[in-house]
């Protein structure tokens, strides 16, 4: 089945690190653009980052420059988001997608004290 | 950054209906442009890609038109299970963008 699989998501402090993890199955994973997509409870949706096929280029939203960090390993079909110095405002559902037509079911993130 | 203006917000709507959502964005994009579908609790499902290709499993009803900075999403006769948000996002300029969201309601 093809699908994607997201964890890690977890109720965390301000300032505090959090990784995200993306499983996928079905399909050649190392052929696709992956992206990081969040939902704030209620809200719209913002685009966080996206990573090329082989991980040579990523892109992210200026509000997580040089706090996320988005990865992959090929080998293993995963997708990963190293989130430091986490804020209130990071508080999202958080999709990973294939490119524009794939999406996980999200994995909740909540930054508070 | 491109913003995506969505047009309407909310959308009271009863069955049969001709639905047409607008997505406008700041500055040029071509045709690429994808629209979204969202139920409660769910995650988005792609409805239609590059402006106006359609999507294998997505019914016919819903059809997508537009280039440039003007797009356009048709919901012809309208079903109850088409209540949701939609949503546009670019793809042709970074950072992505998306529109802020159009709520459907069925009547």
């Amino acid at each position: 089945e093809v699908q994607l699989v997201e964890s890690g998501g977890d109720l965390v402090q301000p300032g505090g690190s959090l990784r995200l993890s993306c499983a996928a199955s079905g399909f050649t994973f190392s052929s696709f653009y992956m992206t990081w997509v969040r939902q704030a409870p209620g809200k719209g949706l913002e685009w966080v980052a996206t990573i090329k096929e082989d991980g040579g280029e990523k892109y992210y939203v200026d509000s997580v420059k040089g706090r996320f960090t988005i990865s992959r390993d090929n080998a293993k079909n995963s997708l990963y988001l190293q989130m430091n110095s986490l804020r209130a405002e990071d508080t999202a559902i958080y999709y990973c997608a294939r490119h524009i037509d794939l999406w996980g079911r999200g994995t909740l993130v909540t930054v508070t004290s | 950054e491109i913003v995506l203006t969505q047009s309407p917000d909310f959308q009271s709507v009863t069955p049969k209906e001709k639905v047409t959502i607008t997505c406008r964005a700041s500055q040029s994009i071509g045709s690429s442009l994808h629209w979204y579908q969202q139920k409660p609790g769910q995650s988005p499902k792609l409805l239609i890609k590059y402006s106006s290709q359609s999507i294998s499993g997505v019914p016919s009803r819903f059809s997508g038109s537009g280039s440039g900075t003007d797009f356009t999403l048709t919901i012809n006769s309208l079903e109850a299970e088409d209540a949701a948000a939609y949503f546009c996002h670019q793809t042709g300029s970074l950072p992505r963008t998306f529109g802020q969201g159009t709520k459907l309601e069925i009547k």
